[in-house]
């Protein structure tokens, strides 16, 4: 059974760091990309980032609004993800969701986010 | 940036319905549709990929279509459980899955 559970949260200061970490089980860790999502309160979902697998060179993409101040790793020898945050802000305040990308092809290649984490509250105050 | 709309915000309808709900893409996305459900403190689940495919496991009352910019999502008979928040994603631009602001359905 696939399962992905992400750990790290919690309350932390404008400015201070704090490292989520996602571990995984039941697939192939090292041959997926893994993303980063996040969900402000009341709020709709939003990418944050993304590493592709080793195969890919485990490159990084982020969304705009954590360029430069959130980093995401990955250890495929302990089939964990991780998101780094530095320099945080009140507008980071959110649940973040780590999920495994899938690609497949059905007449054309087609990408699908199928398992998700539980999520792990992030809260940046003063 | 591939902007997506969802219509409408909210309805309510009652056990038994046939619910439809839209999303459009600001361009062409050809069939690079998710749509997911969320419940109350709970993590999205992958309902339909690919516009019209339904992931392994989800009830067939679930039903995805169009391609482009015009996505419809379906409920064919609503139950108890489908109370939640649908939200569709566009995977044009992956990795980065843009998401619409959702649509709620609420019991009437």
């Amino acid at each position: 059974e696939v399962q992905l559970v992400e750990s790290g949260g919690g309350l932390v200061r404008p400015g201070r760091s704090l490292r989520l970490t996602c571990s995984a089980s039941g697939f192939t860790f090292g041959a997926y990309g893994m993303s980063w999502f996040r969900q402000a309160p009341g709020k709709g979902l939003e990418w944050v980032g993304f590493i592709r697998s080793k195969a890919y060179y485990g490159t990084t993409e982020y969304a705009a609004s954590v360029q430069g101040r959130f980093t995401i790793s990955r250890d495929d020898s302990r089939s964990i993800a991780y998101l780094h945050m530095d320099s945080p802000n009140t507008e980071d305040t959110a649940v973040y969701y780590c999920t495994r990308l899938t690609s497949k092809y059905v007449d054309f290649d087609v990408y699908y986010f199928d398992y998700w984490g539980q999520g792990t509250p992030v809260t940046v105050s003063s | 940036d591939i902007q997506m709309t969802q219509s409408p915000s909210s309805l309510s309808a009652s056990v038994g319905d046939r619910v439809t709900m839209t999303c459009r893409a600001s361009q062409n996305i050809n069939r690079l549709l998710n749509w997911y459900q969320q419940k109350p403190g709970k993590a999205p689940k992958l309902l339909i990929y690919a516009a019209s495919r339904l992931q392994s496991g989800v009830s067939s009352r679930f039903s995805g279509s169009g391609s482009g910019t015009d996505f419809t999502l379906t409920i064919s008979s609503l139950q108890p459980d489908d109370f939640a928040i649908y939200y569709c994603q566009q995977t044009y631009s992956t990795p980065q899955g843009t998401f619409g602001q959702g649509t709620k359905v609420e019991i009437k």
